[in-house]
């Protein structure tokens, strides 16, 4: 079967640095996806890695490697707003998206 | 502002009660979805369009029905609401089959 596996829940301080790991097994590999959700709210892209390496966007970095079937998100110099669940995702070789159950994050100050 | 729009906000229904939760979006996106959310358990996808008159089944199809008669329509009907369909249902789009979804702010279904 397909599965994606991320940790529960996170915890850190405001201002550190934190990094979410996501692991996939999938029946093929079409690109990963990291969302941020906050509570009661609708889930907002943050990143897109459909080959190996790492992309960075501001604050925030993704990493993949496909061989190891391995993601992290990294957040760096965290503030308060960033505590939020983080969804991992991962499209299949039928362009399906398969969801992790998510991330919570929180920052502490 | 360009989006998805859903409604209603939130719904208390009946068990029994047929209901259709509305989903529009101006963004002109070929590919819309439905998912529910529910604690603990990853988005599981009800139903997709991959364009306008076509429709296909997900992972959880069993009890909802869409249709998709334009690109901007794309409604999910419970026949007969049962308490297991209690959940935070979000609609998405997309433009292509690999590029990022875009979510509505979701339909908070409580089935009685």
């Amino acid at each position: 079967g397909q599965n994606i596996d991320q940790p529960t829940e996170m915890t850190a301080t405001e201002g550190a640095i934190v990094q979410i790991n996501c692991t996939y097994q999938t029946s093929g590999f079409n690109g990963l996806f990291w969302y941020q959700q906050h509570a009661g709210e609708a889930p907002t892209f943050l990143s897109y890695n459909v080959l190996d390496g790492l992309e960075e966007k501001g604050r925030f970095s993704s990493f993949l490697s496909r061989s190891k079937g391995y993601s992290y998100l990294l957040l760096k110099e965290l503030q308060m707003k960033d505590s939020a669940s983080y969804l991992c995702a991962v499209r299949d070789s039928n362009y399906q998206l398969i969801w992790g159950a998510g991330t919570k994050l929180i920052i502490k100050p | 502002i360009a989006g998805i729009t859903q409604a209603p906000t939130s719904q208390i229904l009946a068990a029994g009660r047929r209901m259709t939760l509305r989903c529009t979006q101006d963004m002109r996106h070929n590919a819309m979805y439905w998912y529910r959310q529910d604690l603990g358990l990853g988005l599981r996808l009800i139903h997709y369009s991959n364009t306008a008159g076509t429709t296909g089944k997900g992972e959880v199809p069993d009890g909802y029905s869409v249709s998709r008669a334009n690109t901007d329509d794309f409604p999910l009907t419970l026949a007969s609401a049962v308490p297991s369909q209690t959940s935070v249902y979000f609609c998405a789009s997309s433009l292509g089959s690999n590029s990022p979804l875009h979510f509505g702010n979701g339909t908070r279904l409580t089935v009685t």
